[in-house]
């Protein structure tokens, strides 16, 4: 089956710099990848996706890049805030029936004021 | 519209003994699952369900059984709670025709 790594696992940086987290994935029919912010007890909930058919999308301060050669896919966020401040899990699935998602691991991203 | 749902938040249960984790959602969406996430982890697929009366194993089923008799309700069984079981369970619905994967507010369960 499918199987998503994500690192770094912890990631912290200064208000208004860049984080950058990376997923690689091991089933190359998978064609739909989502990013997922988790704030401390709260559910998942969809920041962006990206499908196979394109290399980057962006919204807002959110970006990600596909590399489906390498298999591998990157979420950028910029100018962070406190706000920012969450467990971001990548995902990757086969766009299809049942559209199973296999997770990363998850990344504590903190931005520090 | 509610979204999806979930029932009880929070539940202890003792080792041997059994519950229903309730899953509803108000979209009608044909696709939903349940998820497990442990501490400091993703999460992990257990069932999935395409539609109703169709359910389906997903990464770790053990210890578990699903239902899905109306395309609302989707409640996943505990029989026999083993303190491996202690997790935090998700429900998540999307429709037919989309991607994105709309989870509930999760149930905290902890075995001892």
């Amino acid at each position: 089956g499918e199987n998503v790594e994500q690192h770094p696992s912890t990631l912290s940086v200064q208000e208004g710099d860049s984080a950058v987290i990376k997923c690689t994935y091991s089933d190359s029919a998978s064609n739909y990848f989502p990013w997922y912010k988790q704030e401390l007890g709260k559910r998942p909930q969809l920041i962006i996706d990206i499908r196979s058919n394109v290399g980057e999308k962006k919204d807002q301060r959110i970006a990600v890049t596909l590399n489906k050669t390498a298999k591998h896919f990157s979420l950028h966020i910029t100018e962070t805030q406190p706000e920012d401040s969450a467990v971001y899990f990548c995902a990757a699935s086969i766009s299809g029936s049942a559209r199973q998602l296999t997770f990363g691991s998850g990344t504590q991203l903190t931005v520090l004021p | 519209n509610a979204g999806v749902t979930q029932t009880p938040k929070f539940r202890i249960l003792k080792i041997g003994q059994s519950m229903t984790l309730q899953c509803a959602q108000d979209m009608n969406h044909n696709y939903m699952y349940w998820y497990r996430q442990d501490p400091g982890m993703g999460l992990k697929l257990i069932y999935y369900s395409v539609g109703a009366g169709i359910t389906d194993k997903g990464e770790v089923p053990n210890g578990y059984n699903v239902s899905r008799s109306t395309t609302e309700d989707f409640p996943l069984r505990l029989e026999l709670a083993a303190p491996s079981q202690t997790s935090v369970y998700f429900c998540a619905s999307s429709s037919t025709g989309g991607d994105e994967q709309f989870f509930g507010p999760g149930t905290r369960l902890t075995v001892l």
